[in-house]
């Protein structure tokens, strides 16, 4: 099965601060489609899961373009420009290339 | 606004089975890959089982394979997991999922609990 680790486990971001998420994936996840099945999904508290990107840098419809994924093969990484308040929860990555699909462990991100 | 809504969870003995539905509204329910996702009380989410758009290919992880089957029914836009000789590991919040290229669809989870 493909290992996603995800870094760090929590971090706290002042509003208007830039926040960064990394998940490295413990093989290549380029498909024989050549496309890269890397997710982004936020789970706000109480709530259920909702994807932000993938194709590891496809922004999903409604999501604000202060959140930008990039990497490629193993090395991924989520972006947000300036925290704001809505964006507190835990964030995963999911890789949807092999099978069976894996998450990230996830990072609980906190308003300073 | 699309919509997955999850039915049939509950409370149920070790070994015993229990049937999961979620019904799709709002979108094309046919086109879209469907998947369950299971959140174990203050864990995070593990994948559970996919089904393709019509139904003929299913994938599990090696936790549910041969206990589990997703199943789909298009006509009725409607998504099903059986869950037979169940453990108290499988004790968690289930959720359905779209996640395609023009959208993602989540259920509010149900609550599975195995305990005896």
């Amino acid at each position: 099965d493909v290992v996603m680790t995800q870094t760090p486990v929590s971090l706290s971001v002042a509003i208007g601060q830039p926040a960064s998420i990394s998940c490295k994936s413990s093989q290549s996840l380029v498909g024989t489609s050549g496309k890269t099945y890397l997710n982004w999904l936020l789970q706000r508290p109480g709530q259920s899961p909702k994807r932000l990107i993938y194709l590891v840098s496809k922004l999903d419809s409604g999501i604000p373009d202060r959140f930008s994924g990039s990497g490629s093969e193993t090395d991924f990484t989520l972006k947000i420009s300036r925290v704001e308040a809505d964006d507190l929860g835990v964030y995963y990555c999911l890789q949807g290339t092999h099978f069976p699909f894996t998450f990230g462990s996830g990072t609980k991100l906190e308003i300073k | 606004e699309g919509q997955l809504v999850e039915s049939g969870g509950g409370l149920v003995e070790p070994g015993r089975s229990l049937k999961l539905s979620c019904a799709a509204s709002g979108f094309t329910f046919s086109n879209y890959v469907m998947d369950w996702v299971r959140q174990a009380p203050k864990k995070g989410l593990e994948w559970v089982a996919s089904i393709s758009t019509g139904g003929g290919n299913t994938y599990y992880p090696d936790s549910v394979k041969g206990r589990f089957t997703i199943s789909r029914d298009n006509a009725k836009s409607t998504l099903y997991l059986q869950m037979n000789s169940l453990r108290s590991e499988d004790t968690a919040t289930y959720y359905c999922a779209a996640l395609g290229s023009k959208g993602d669809y989540w259920g509010q989870g149900v609550m599975v609990t195995v305990s005896s």
